[in-house]
This record gives C-alpha cells, structure tokens and sequence, in this order.
C-alpha cells in the first residue's frame, strides 16, 4: 500500500519568513495530493491540493510543487503569520480508485511574532 | 447541512462495553469516509462508502469494528468490546466523487477516550 513520509516533524520560523515542509510518496499510481491544516482540538482543512498532471500551484501565500518522477511534493508558505501556527498534513491518494487518503504524519509549524 | 456534523464530540466509555458514532455527511455528497486519529498523528483510513455500500473498508483493525450507511447519507461507525487502545479521534468525512472534484470535508469528530 502507500506509505507517506512527512518532514520536518517540527518546524519553527519567525513571522515573515517562509516555511516549507516535504512529503515522499512510494505509490506511483498515486495522483492527488492535497494539504491540510489543522489547528488544536479542530478538524482537519483543506488548504491547497494538486494533482500528478501539473508541477505547481499557487494560492496567495501558500503553493505546492509536486515531483513526480522523485514521487516527492512540496509546502511552501511565504510571509508567514502567527496564524499559520498549526499542524500541516500532507497527503496522497489514487482518485480513480475511491480517493482513500494516505497521511503524513504531520508538522507543527510554530510562527514566532 | 452546511458541512459534516458528528456526534457526539465527547464519548468515555468503560473498556468492554459497546459504543456508535454518528456522522451526517454534507448533503448530496455520495462519498462517505471515516478516519481514526491518535494523539500527535495523521488521521488513518478506515473505511469509505459510496453511497449505501462499504466500496472499501480495508482499514478497519478487526472485527469489533463495523460502520453502515443504510440509506446512503447518515453513517454509524460500531465498535464492540472497546479496547483502551481505541481511545482516538475518529473523524468523519464526506465529498463529491463527480467531475474533477476531490476535495474533502471532514466534520469535528468524536473523542473517544475508552477508561
């Protein structure tokens, strides 16, 4: 089955800086990836997601690269905000076969004001 | 409703005995998943429905677990003979599986703590 590896496991940055976490994916039918946040005692959110036919994708602050060869995607987070503060999530699934997740294992991202 | 509503959010229970979670997926939405979630961990598949039957429940960790859905939008996830080592998260989840839409919406799961 698929197995994801998420690192760092902790990361901590000073407001404004960026931010980037990484997930290796061992399934290569896999071919969507989202990202998810999630705040203390909350649900997960999805917060950006790509799928294996595109290399990147931006929304504001936040963008996700995706390697499909390497099977390894990308986080990247600019400007952070004591807001980012929380766990990130990455993720990979095969969408044609009933979209069943596979997670990472988080990262705690801690923005220092 | 507006997004994927789980009861109860707090559930203790003495080891052995037999507990239901409920999840009420968005409306419309033929894909139903549940997830568990231990302390400082990813959420970890369970089982996943599309419509009223299980399309996959490989994730289930044996058989004191049991999940149905049988009118294809609210779902009960049963857990028999609760273990201390089921205490966790469980997290409900629902989305559209038509078109080129993936996206997830998970409700604010269930605590389950077993004493």
């Amino acid at each position: 089955g698929e197995n994801v590896e998420q690192h760092p496991s902790t990361l901590s940055v000073q407001e404004g800086d960026s931010a980037v976490i990484k997930c290796t994916y061992s399934d290569s039918a896999s071919n969507y990836f989202p990202w998810y946040k999630q705040e203390l005692g909350k649900r997960p959110q999805l917060i950006i997601d790509i799928r294996s036919n595109v290399g990147e994708k931006k929304d504001q602050r936040i963008a996700v690269t995706l390697n499909k060869t390497a099977k390894h995607f990308s986080l990247h987070i600019t400007e952070t905000q004591p807001e980012d503060s929380a766990v990130y999530f990455c993720a990979a699934s095969k969408a044609y076969a009933g979209n069943m997740l596979t997670f990472g294992g988080g990262t705690r991202l801690m923005v220092k004001p | 409703g507006a997004g994927v509503s789980q009861t109860p959010s707090n559930k203790v229970t003495e080891k052995g005995k037999y507990v239901e979670l409920r999840c009420d997926p968005i409306s419309g939405h033929t894909a139903l998943y549940w997830y568990r979630q231990s302390l400082g961990q990813g959420p970890e598949f369970l089982i996943y429905f599309q419509g009223t039957g299980a399309a996959d429940d490989s994730g289930l960790p044996n058989d004191r677990f049991f999940a149905v859905r049988p009118e294809g939008s609210v779902s009960t996830l049963k857990i028999q003979r609760t273990e201390r080592g089921d205490s966790a998260v469980y997290l409900c989840a629902s989305s559209l599986t038509q078109g080129n839409h993936y996206g997830y919406t998970f409700g604010s799961g269930t605590r389950l703590t077993v004493v």
